[in-house]
């Protein structure tokens, strides 16, 4: 089985700020993870995704992530926060490469000017 | 980069009538697509999983007799809630991908609300 943690189901940061959103996982298999970005009534977009192989993740938008293992924690940050950035952020985990999604509840992270 | 549709974006149906959501890959084959379930201030919930020409296989809790899942070709997907009912009311959002260990892309969601 797997779940995900979103530590947080709201971030509020200054313009130009550090953004960090919080995810931890379980997974009894080695996992794939996920940032998603999610917008008012749409879809989702995928900001960045681990696979195996190099545990810094550099995603869409100046957005990366780090795989710590044991920390089982995948965080999203990115150095400069912008207005644009405000939307819902969920962290995902599947087994391999299935891609079988099991999301975690979501931030939602708001920029304030 | 690959672009999936779904049809309608918004719905507003009276409680006891069926409505159908239509999930298309635009650009590319998508053997397996997903369904899921967003509720406010939720965070998605696996549905189902179809398979191009074979029977979804829906996750524990999920009632196949309400939200029947047609997989009939490698574009098109569609989820039918049947008789539906006030508390069916959520968002739903389909995912496609086009095999074994390729990313899945998501649509934009379609917002049902049962009257």
């Amino acid at each position: 089985a797997q779940s995900v943690t979103q530590l947080g189901s709201h971030v509020s940061v200054s313009e130009g700020a550090l953004v960090l959103l919080r995810c931890n996982y379980s997974s009894s298999v080695p996992p794939y993870l996920f940032w998603y970005v999610q917008y008012p009534n749409q879809g989702l977009q995928l900001l960045l995704k681990y696979t195996s192989a190099a545990t810094l993740v550099k995603g869409i938008n100046g957005f990366e992530a780090e795989f710590k293992k044991s920390e089982t924690s995948f965080h999203l940050t990115k150095p400069s926060a912008h207005m644009s950035d405000a939307a819902e952020y969920f962290c995902a985990v599947s087994r391999s490469s299935n891609y079988k999604l099991t999301f975690g509840k979501g931030t939602l992270l708001t920029v304030n000017p | 980069g690959a672009v999936v549709s779904q049809h309608p974006s918004r719905v507003i149906c009276k409680s006891g009538t069926s409505v159908k959501i239509e999930c298309r890959s635009l650009d590319f084959q998508a053997t397996t697509m997903f369904w899921y379930r967003q509720f406010p201030k939720k965070s998605l919930m696996l549905m189902a999983t179809s398979n191009e020409g074979s029977k979804a296989t829906y996750e524990q809790g999920v009632e196949k007799d309400k939200f029947l899942i047609n997989h009939a070709s490698l574009t098109l997907s569609t989820l039918t809630v049947t008789s539906a009912h006030p508390e069916d009311s959520s968002f739903y959002i389909c995912s496609a991908r086009t095999g074994r260990g390729t990313e899945a892309f998501f649509g934009q969601g379609t917002r049902l609300t049962v009257v």
